[in-house]
């Protein structure tokens, strides 16, 4: 079946510039994860949805960050006001559920994102 | 989430096994040990994970010693599509707000050589 797609594959954008970045998680997985991976860094958990809500937001890294998910299905993550140090990969995973003794979390692509 | 060392590189030649080590020495009792990798330009892929008994799937096996505070990833007959960025997790699986992220460390690059 299908796996997790994102979209855009790709988005350059100039620094103050709103941007949206697209989820859409494998059907029937409840759980929604998005992540970011800058050049010469880790992988960065930025937010957690279970269903539409949204348990742990500890890594978004300010206020320009929001995350919303909708139907218990897609999601969208907005950075506001784009800077530089915002380019990133940014990579969405989901999952069957989270709460289980077994969470394999599957991952899409990835967007990359450019602030010039 | 407990902390986890790996070595930072690793080299294997095509066919042989590949054992790559993770140090986890403040594991939890209810924290489970995940392997991921990711090849380049490619989302994380999920390898195995196990709690304290060995696991073996189709792609790895993966040998927790009898104190958990450290595993190793075992893939058999490395081939050059290994080659990946290899990530050890250790994770509690149930309860709280946080138990459904998961914390990259700096991973492991394998290099599988002909």
């Amino acid at each position: 079946g299908a796996g997790v797609s994102q979209s855009p594959s790709n988005k350059v954008t100039e620094k103050g510039k709103d941007v949206e970045l697209r989820c859409d998680p494998i059907s029937g997985h409840t759980a929604l994860y998005w992540y970011r991976q800058s050049l010469g860094q880790g992988l960065e958990f930025l937010i957690y949805f279970q269903g539409n809500s949204a348990p742990d937001k500890s890594g978004l890294p300010s206020d320009r960050f929001s995350a919303e998910r909708t139907g218990g299905s897609v999601s969208t993550l907005t950075i506001q006001r784009t800077q530089q140090e915002d380019s990133a990969v940014y990579l969405c995973a989901s999952s069957p559920t989270a709460d289980s003794s077994y969470n394999e979390q599957f991952f899409g692509p990835g967007t990359r994102l450019t602030v010039l | 989430d407990a902390k986890t060392t790996q070595p930072p590189s690793m080299d294997c030649a095509e066919g042989r096994a590949a054992n790559l080590p993770c140090n986890h020495s403040t594991i939890s009792g209810n924290e489970y040990v995940y392997w991921y990798r990711q090849i380049h330009s490619q989302g994380p892929q999920y390898i195995i994970h196990g709690l304290k008994n060995n696991e073996t799937n189709e792609m790895a096996s993966l040998i927790i010693t009898e104190d958990r505070k450290s595993s190793t990833l075992i893939l058999p007959h490395a081939t050059l599509r290994d080659t990946a960025v290899y990530y050890c997790i250790v994770r509690v699986n149930a309860g709280g707000t946080s138990y459904g992220k998961l914390t990259f460390g700096q991973g492991t690059i394998l290099t599988v050589h002909p």
